[in-house]
């Protein structure tokens, strides 16, 4: 177990609806970063959030947005889905913003298909 | 659960055999390196790191490693065991970034 929990684990949308994920992190880890999977390939990353601010953003259209809050969970709301949304969105957790030598703890994610 | 990988270059391997599972790289500015596990249907399971300073690391019954010349990380796994079968991922990062940047990833498959 990471100690990072994401909700819902799975879901349906219909194109062109609204829809909001949400992780837990790891106890103490401030960092949260998201990253989409599609089947067959890696994860992508989003965004990340550090102390309720983005910090860094992938190649994803704005309709891709996220809140961190005080307790430093976090949500991803994606606007507007299309059939392509569909992937496993996948929620990471770590401390501090540099990338190196901070272990990077990753949720079960959410499997969002979208019909 | 769903599976992630359906359509990934796979390597079977007898149990108790070694093996190895290559990535390269495109970034020479990347200055750190992970090897993720991921099961089907669930999240990537970090297994073991290195930074750029270092060409080799071990763990419990895995090593990682690093060529820098050619831009390629090595992931072996000594005594391949069933549990072990996933689809395994390297992970790049340079320190001018936040994110973590993925390969295609490789499916390994135990034979009992």
């Amino acid at each position: 177990e990471t100690g990072v929990t994401q909700s819902p684990t799975h879901l349906i949308k219909t194109r062109g609806q609204q829809v909001t994920l949400r992780c837990s992190s790891q106890s103490g880890h401030n960092t949260v970063s998201w990253y989409q999977q599609a089947l067959g390939q890696g994860p992508q990353f989003i965004f990340q959030y550090y102390r309720e601010e983005e910090n860094g953003r992938g190649n994803f259209p704005p309709r891709f947005s996220g809140l961190q809050f005080p307790n430093y969970s976090s949500e991803l709301n994606v606007n507007a889905l299309e059939l392509d949304d569909s992937a496993l969105y996948l929620c990471a957790s770590r401390s501090g913003t540099g990338v190196s030598g901070n272990t990077i703890y990753f949720g079960e994610g959410s499997w969002l298909t979208v019909v | 659960g769903e599976s992630v990988g359906l359509h990934l270059p796979t390597l079977s391997v007898q149990e108790g055999d070694n093996s190895i599972i290559n990535c390269a790289y495109s970034n020479s500015a990347s200055d750190y390196f992970i090897w993720y596990k991921q099961e089907s249907g669930k999240g990537p399971q970090f297994i073991i790191d290195i930074r750029s300073n270092m060409d080799k690391r071990q763990g419990q019954r895995v090593t990682v490693l690093l060529n820098k010349t050619v831009k390629h990380l090595s992931l072996q796994i000594a005594a391949t065991q069933p549990g072990d079968s996933a689809v395994y991922f390297c992970a790049e990062n340079n320190n001018a970034g936040n994110m973590l940047t993925f390969g295609g990833g490789t499916r390994l498959m135990v034979k009992p």
